[in-house]
């Protein structure tokens, strides 16, 4: 089975840099995927990690530790449209899983 | 530059009825997945379709739900008898691969039974 923690709310100030933080437990793991959703609106795509390491898109840079079971997505010089739910999500190993498991989300307000 | 479409966007249902959504995945793809997002949970899996075939349905509820993706057309997830637990979102993805790293989802579907 999968399981995924992921802090509930955070709040942070526009221009500064948060880390979302997410820890999974898993019978196997093929990949841990960030989703960020707006209220009412679809999941969007914002990064895909495989391997250890640090992969950086802009703004945003996600970081993986298979040992560790856990992940980050760092947001840099926050905007308030980054006010949004952000959603961690683990692809198992088992042969013809093509199903994620995602956490409850993190709700991040941006404030002035 | 269409993404994935669903429809309705907001369906309301009094229970006992049937509710029927529908998905049309993105231009090119061919893999269509469903998931369900009840108040303050995360998304839930619920099945992975190809044309024609349902390749893993281990997320649906084992009555009243089902699913197919035809030839021609969308997919469309059925809701028969709904009762009010089935009040959620319900969201479909599509890829183009089922080894593709990156799956887009709709806007989802809001199902509201009363």
């Amino acid at each position: 089975g999968q399981n995924i923690d992921q802090p509930t709310e955070m709040t942070a100030t526009e221009g500064a840099i948060v880390q979302i933080n997410c820890t999974y437990q898993t019978s196997g793991f093929n990949g841990l995927f960030w989703y960020q959703q707006h209220a009412g609106e679809a999941p969007t795509f914002l990064s895909y990690n495989v391997l250890d390491g640090l992969e950086e898109k802009g703004r945003f840079s996600s970081f993986l530790s298979r040992s560790k079971g856990y992940s980050y997505l760092l947001l840099k010089e926050l905007q308030m449209k980054d006010s949004a739910s952000y959603l961690c999500a683990v692809r198992p190993l088992e042969a013809g899983s093509y199903q994620l498991t995602f956490g409850k989300g993190t709700k991040l307000s941006v404030i002035p | 530059n269409a993404g994935v479409m669903q429809n309705p966007r907001h369906l309301v249902r009094r229970r006992g009825q049937e509710a029927r959504l529908r998905c049309s995945p993105m231009k090119g793809h061919s893999h269509v997945y469903w998931y369900r997002q009840l108040p303050e949970e995360g998304l839930k899996f619920m099945v992975y379709l190809q044309k024609e075939n349902i390749i893993d349905e281990s997320g649906m509820p084992k009555e009243r739900f089902s699913a197919e993706f035809p030839k021609e057309g969308p997919s469309i997830l059925r809701i028969q008898q709904v009762v009010r637990g089935d009040s959620a979102a319900y969201f479909c993805a599509s890829s183009r691969q089922s080894s593709r790293n990156t799956i887009y989802f709709g806007e989802g579907s809001w199902l509201t039974v009363v």
